[in-house]
C-alpha cells in the first residue's frame, strides 16, 4: 500500500489559516469517511486532532477542522499559532482492512 | 484514562528478531479495541504496523506480514511485537497505540514510542 499523498511542508503567519491536504485513492481516502489527522512535535509522540474526516477529540481547539472531497482530505488550521508549528499526518482505513498514513507536513509558522 | 508503555530492547541485530511489549494501564486490555503497533524510522513518516484483538484476530501490514506477529497477553494486560529478520531499514521508533473502530478507525492514544536500532 502507498503513503498517501501531503504537501511536505505548509508555513503561514500568527492569525492567518493554512490548509494540508491529503491525497489517496477511491479505496482508501475516497472510499471511506475513516480520516483522521495527528499532530507531532519534535521528539513526541502523535496526538489525535482529527478523526472521522471532521470530528475533534475533546480538548483539541476549535481552530482545528477537518474536511473531505473526493479522494482527498484537508485539515485547516485557522488563527495560527506559534505552538502549532509540528508535523502533520493523516491516517485512512483501505479497502484491505488495513491502515495507511500520508508522509507528513511540516508547517512553520512564520 | 488509560496509559500505553512500550518496553524492550533497544538494540537488534541483522536477521535477528525484534520484540517489544506494550504494557496496558487503567484499563483492561480485554476492552472493545484493537490494540495496534506503528513504527517511524528516524526523520521519515509514520508506517502502520498491525493490529491485535483481544480475541487474538490480526491484521497485518502487506509489506511486513511475512515477518510480524503481533499477540495479547490477558494475564498480564499486554500485547507484543515481534518482527523477524530484521534489517537496518527496521530501525525506528516504534510506538503502540489504541484503534478505536467504532464508526472509522484513529489511534488515540499513543505510548510515548521506543527507539530500536538495528546494527551489529
Amino acid at each position: 500500500q502507498s503513503a498517501l499523498t501531503q504537501p511536505a511542508s505548509v508555513s503561514g503567519s500568527p492569525g492567518q489559516s493554512i490548509t494540508i491536504s491529503c491525497t489517496g485513492t477511491s479505496s482508501d481516502v475516497g472510499g471511506y469517511n475513516y480520516v483522521s489527522w495527528y499532530q507531532q512535535h519534535p521528539g513526541k509522540a502523535p496526538k489525535l486532532m482529527i478523526f472521522d474526516v471532521s470530528n475533534r477529540p475533546s480538548g483539541v481547539s476549535n481552530r482545528f477542522s477537518g474536511s473531505k472531497s473526493g479522494n482527498t482530505a484537508s485539515l485547516t488550521i485557522s488563527g495560527l499559532q506559534a505552538e502549532d508549528e509540528a508535523d502533520y499526518y493523516c491516517s485512512s482505513y483501505t479497502t484491505s482492512s488495513t491502515y495507511v498514513f500520508g508522509a507528513g507536513t511540516k508547517v512553520t509558522v512564520l | 484514562q488509560v496509559q500505553l508503555q512500550e518496553s524492550g530492547p533497544g538494540l537488534v541485530k541483522p536477521s535477528g528478531t525484534l520484540s517489544l511489549t506494550c504494557a496496558v494501564s487503567g484499563g483492561s486490555i480485554s476492552s472493545s479495541n484493537w490494540w495496534s503497533w506503528v513504527r517511524q524510522p528516524p526523520g521519515k513518516g509514520l508506517e502502520w504496523i498491525g493490529e491485535i484483538y483481544h480475541s487474538g484476530s490480526t491484521n497485518y501490514n502487506p509489506s511486513l506480514k511475512s515477518r510480524v506477529t503481533i499477540s495479547v497477553d490477558k494475564s498480564k494486560n499486554q500485547f507484543s511485537l515481534k518482527l523477524s529478520s530484521v534489517t537496518a531499514a527496521d530501525t525506528a521508533v516504534y510506538y503502540c497505540a489504541i484503534l478505536t473502530v467504532t464508526t472509522g478507525g484513529w489511534f488515540d492514544p499513543w505510548g510515548q514510542g521506543t527507539l530500536v536500532t538495528a546494527s551489529s
